[in-house]
């Protein structure tokens, strides 16, 4: 079974603070992508990673950035929250480019709120 | 600009019903067509997906029909149940492109007993 994990269900973090959010998947996926979930507005895309230390910006990518160092992981980076950015975020693998199954893996989500 | 739309934003259906949702698209690249199924409290799950190459893919109680050129495709639930009770996203990709999930807004569906 695939997994994708977040490191967090719920985090509480104030304004102005830089705010880290962690992933991880485990099944040797190259892509890896970010979104952003709001009631009515549904997903929407910050960044995409399709390979180590690649990155591509998403819809909305202001305010945020990214780290991928090692296949596995992929960190979205808040670098000043602000209460704007309360949200869900949820992390998603899937296998990449070459592969004919490109079913989009998601972890269980982090909801953020920034006071 | 929202290159896929989604209807209705919320659906309420009987136990036994056929619930229905919507789906339509801009950008003729779109190859890979995708439904996403989400309960409360967990991420989503790909429900069942759909390539241009046909039009109806059926798995269970779940079809997905696609027309290609009104650039339309549609989740049809038979005999819905309160199990069924969930967020439903459509999306869909370029699959020979960049491959990013492009979703619709989504779909609350509520199945009463």
């Amino acid at each position: 079974d695939v997994k994708v994990t977040q490191s967090s269900r719920y985090l509480v973090k104030r304004t102005g603070e830089k705010v880290f959010l962690e992933c991880v998947q485990d099944m040797d996926h190259e892509n890896m992508f970010w979104y952003r979930q709001d009631p009515g507005l549904g997903l929407r895309l910050i960044y995409f990673s399709y390979d180590v230390k690649m990155k591509e910006k998403g819809d909305i990518p202001e305010g945020y950035s990214v780290s991928r160092e090692k296949k596995e992981r992929f960190s979205l980076i808040l670098e000043s929250a602000s209460t704007n950015q309360t949200s869900m975020y949820l992390c998603a693998s899937s296998l990449g480019s070459g592969h004919t199954n490109t079913e989009a893996f998601f972890g269980q989500g982090t909801r953020l709120t920034v006071v | 600009q929202q290159q896929v739309k989604q209807s209705p934003q919320s659906l309420i259906v009987q136990k036994g019903g056929i619930s229905i949702i919507n789906c339509a698209y801009e950008n003729t690249a779109f190859d890979y067509f995708p439904w996403y199924q989400q309960f409360p409290g967990k991420g989503p799950a790909l429900l069942i997906a759909i390539r241009p190459d046909v039009s109806e893919k059926k798995e269970g109680r779940f079809t997905i029909s696609f027309n290609k050129s009104a650039k339309q495709f549609s989740l049809h639930i038979m005999d819905s149940q309160p199990g069924d009770s969930a967020t439903y996203f459509c999306a869909a990709s370029n699959e020979g492109g960049s491959e990013k999930l492009v979703f619709g807004k989504g779909t609350k569906l509520t199945v009463n007993p």
